[in-house]
């Protein structure tokens, strides 16, 4: 398998800008996961989902983040509109507990956003 | 609710010597332990797990991590260290029950000094 594939690896955006990342995890995986990473407040959970449904997200930070995941192969988030304090890293990472699996997490690379 | 320390904000060691990075948990019921290290810009990497068995687990570069349930701890070692280890490590846990979240620590800057 490929992994968790993420995209864009690299955004510069203005504020007041829509972004959107991409997630794409791994096949058969029922838990997926966003993570927000700052040097500041390090790794943050924004939000997770099982099966497609959003479980928690708590973590959220404002109502400028939204996520959504339509299918089992394909999660987006969304902030509409950018602020230059969103600026971080953005992983997206997925898991499962089926089949004698015990959940740990398989992270993707990442999508660094920078807002001007 | 779960939760992970992680003491240090980075450790320093020479090449060659041991490197230990601490951990101590917090969680109701037996804990999934797991350790993961992040190289610059990447994502992070799955190093070891702890389910049941064996207090002493092994993974991936040398890596090992000791489960102690009675300190609740679970730092990671491994005997000789390399410069390639230099990286962010981070522990992580969950309960067996209920949903996959885990609670990771705040992370530990390794820097392996040649």
């Amino acid at each position: 398998d490929a992994g968790v594939i993420q995209s864009p690896r690299h955004e510069v955006t203005e504020m007041g800008q829509e972004v959107t990342l991409r997630c794409k995890p791994i096949s058969g995986h029922d838990y997926l996961f966003w993570y927000r990473q700052t040097m500041m407040r390090g790794l943050e959970l924004l939000i997770y989902f099982n099966n497609n449904v959003p479980i928690d997200d708590s973590g959220m930070p404002e109502d400028r983040f939204s996520a959504k995941m339509p299918n089992a192969s394909f999660s987006t988030l969304k902030i509409q509109p950018s602020e230059p304090r969103d600026s971080a890293v953005y992983f997206c990472a997925s898991s499962t507990t089926g089949q004698g699996n015990t959940g740990e997490l398989f992270f993707g690379e990442g999508s660094r956003l920078t807002v001007l | 609710a779960q939760s992970v320390a992680q003491p240090e904000d980075q450790v320093n060691v020479a090449e060659g010597n041991p490197l230990t990075v601490k951990c101590t948990y917090s969680v109701s019921g037996n804990p999934y332990l797991f350790w993961y290290v992040q190289y610059p810009n990447r994502g992070l990497q799955f190093l070891l797990k702890y389910i049941t068995g064996d207090n002493l687990v092994k993974g991936s570069y040398g890596f090992e991590a000791e489960f102690n349930k009675s300190q609740t701890s679970f730092h990671l070692k491994k005997p000789s260290a390399l410069v390639s280890d230099s990286a962010l490590y981070f522990c992580a846990v969950r309960s067996p029950y209920g949903n996959n979240r885990l609670a990771f620590g705040k992370g530990n800057q390794v820097v392996v000094i040649p």
